[in-house]
């Protein structure tokens, strides 16, 4: 298995502010994922993480608002632009490892006031 | 599109006894991945139990164990002996194969455990 850290592991942000999530692997692997999930609620992918291209964006995420990084195969960055309230929630970054197994960090708690 | 379904918001087991999660999902596709995740408060996502569609036999883990009804397109979990560190959100995932799969998550369920 895949051993995920996350930095931070929560922050309380000013509205209009932006917040950089990282995300380190143990180990390299082909794909990376960040997802969101609302208090109580499911996960939310946000995006796929490519390594040496953009990334992928699911339906109602833009590049514009959630900016990511993937600089090598066990590093990426999500970014949270132009924070509003609206965007307070756990963020999770997860890898993809051996035979379609997902692994998860132990997520960034992001409250926005 | 591919859809998992969790209709069990809420459980609750006594501890030793045994409880069955139950997850529904819809796909067309023939080769693909069946997930059951743990998520205590602490909010780490676990990995409980993994099984793959061309396998016919049910995935085991130790006190959980998968019921895996391709034709029904049903994958239940069941935790046996259950403990207190049981008690958690569980999640019911599916990823198609191959390298572009990403998880498709239910609603989860949320299983308390009684002392």
């Amino acid at each position: 298995s895949a051993v995920i850290s996350q930095k931070p592991s929560r922050d309380i942000c000013q509205r209009g502010t932006s917040l950089t999530i990282q995300c380190q692997v143990d180990s390299q692997v082909t794909m990376m994922f960040w997802y969101r999930q609302q208090p109580g609620q499911s996960l939310t992918l946000i995006a796929t993480a490519n390594q040496g291209s953009e990334a992928t964006y699911e339906s109602g995420f833009v590049i514009d608002k959630f900016p990511i990084s993937r600089p090598n195969l066990t590093f990426s960055t999500l970014t949270v632009s132009n924070m509003s309230p609206e965007d307070s929630s756990i963020y999770l970054c997860s890898a993809g490892g051996y035979q379609e197994t997902q692994y998860f960090g132990p997520g960034t708690r992001l409250l926005v006031l | 599109a591919q859809t998992v379904t969790q209709s069990q918001p809420e459980m609750s087991v006594q501890e030793a006894e045994t409880v069955t999660l139950s997850c529904t999902y819809d796909t067309s596709e023939s080769d693909y991945y069946l997930f059951w995740y743990k998520q205590p408060p602490s909010r780490q996502m676990i990995l409980v139990i993994r099984q793959e569609a061309y396998k016919q036999q049910n995935a085991t883990e130790n006190r959980f164990s998968v019921n895996f009804q391709k034709a029904a397109k049903s994958f239940s979990l069941k935790i046996s002996d259950s403990q207190l560190g049981d008690a958690a959100m569980y999640f019911c995932a599916y990823r198609l194969g191959g390298s572009q799969g990403n998880l498709i998550f239910g609603k989860g369920t949320k299983l308390s455990v009684k002392p």
